[in-house]
């Protein structure tokens, strides 16, 4: 069963650092890319932040460029979210989630891919002084 | 950069109808990578569909999707209780992942 299970989350003053982790089990870690996902209190969800399985190219919203970070411990099978610089608009439940993989339909020679099939239950990062 | 509209933001249905709901892209854009997710309160997001038509393992033949270029549909023929929730679309392109605002599904 897979199963992703995000902590690390907690309160912050702005201006301030968090390391949020997930655990992952279940499935094969190192051959799928993982993604961050956010969603503000009771608004709608944002994507974040996304590590590829192959060669470990990260990619992030523009929300976040510059100050997060995702990486990967491939021996400990957790991804990570460096935050820094957090902002009051950073308050969130962060959900750690899985990216499908990528599907061939060979009649009609098309690939498609790019969803989330797996999350975790996410972990609430508040930041307020 | 795509932006996906969901209107309306609120739907209201009794149980056994039939919903459709609607996710507008700003430009065309390839079905393979459209998805659709339901979410309860105090829940993860559920993947019901990718590729804008494949139902995700153990969603029930009740929700199905379709839709090309800029108009997308998440259609659930007979509403049952447990479907009432907020549904959002999303899309991946050039490296970057997109979601609707979200389409909050209500007893009517």
């Amino acid at each position: 069963e897979v199963q992703l299970l995000e902590s690390g989350g907690g309160l912050v003053q702005p201006g301030g650092s968090l390391r949020l982790s997930c655990a992952a089990s279940g499935f094969t870690f190192d051959t799928y890319a993982v993604s961050w996902v956010r969603q503000a209190p009771g608004k709608g969800l944002e994507w974040v932040s996304t590590i590829r399985d192959n060669d470990e190219t990260t990619y992030s919203g523009d929300s976040v460029k510059g100050r997060f970070t995702v990486s990967r411990d491939h021996s400990k099978n957790t991804l990570y979210l460096q935050m820094n610089s957090l902002r009051a608009e950073d308050t969130a439940v962060y959900y750690c989630a899985r990216v499908g993989p990528n599907w061939y339909d060979s009649r009609a020679q098309i690939t498609g891919g790019g969803y989330f099939d797996y999350w975790g239950q996410g972990t609430l990062v508040t930041v307020s002084s | 950069e795509i932006v996906l509209t969901q209107s309306p933001g609120t739907l209201s249905f009794s149980p056994g109808e039939r919903a459709t709901l609607s996710c507008r892209a700003s430009q065309s854009v390839s079905s393979s990578f459209l998805a659709w997710y339901q979410q309860k309160p105090g829940q993860a997001p559920r993947l019901l569909i990718y590729g804008a038509s494949s139902r995700a393992t153990g969603i029930p033949d009740r929700f199905s999707g379709s839709g090309s270029g800029t108009d997308f549909t998440l259609t659930i023929s007979r509403l049952e209780p447990e479907d009432f929730a907020v549904y959002y679309c999303e899309h991946y392109g050039r490296s970057l992942y997109t979601f609707g605002q979200g389409t909050k599904l209500e007893i009517k």
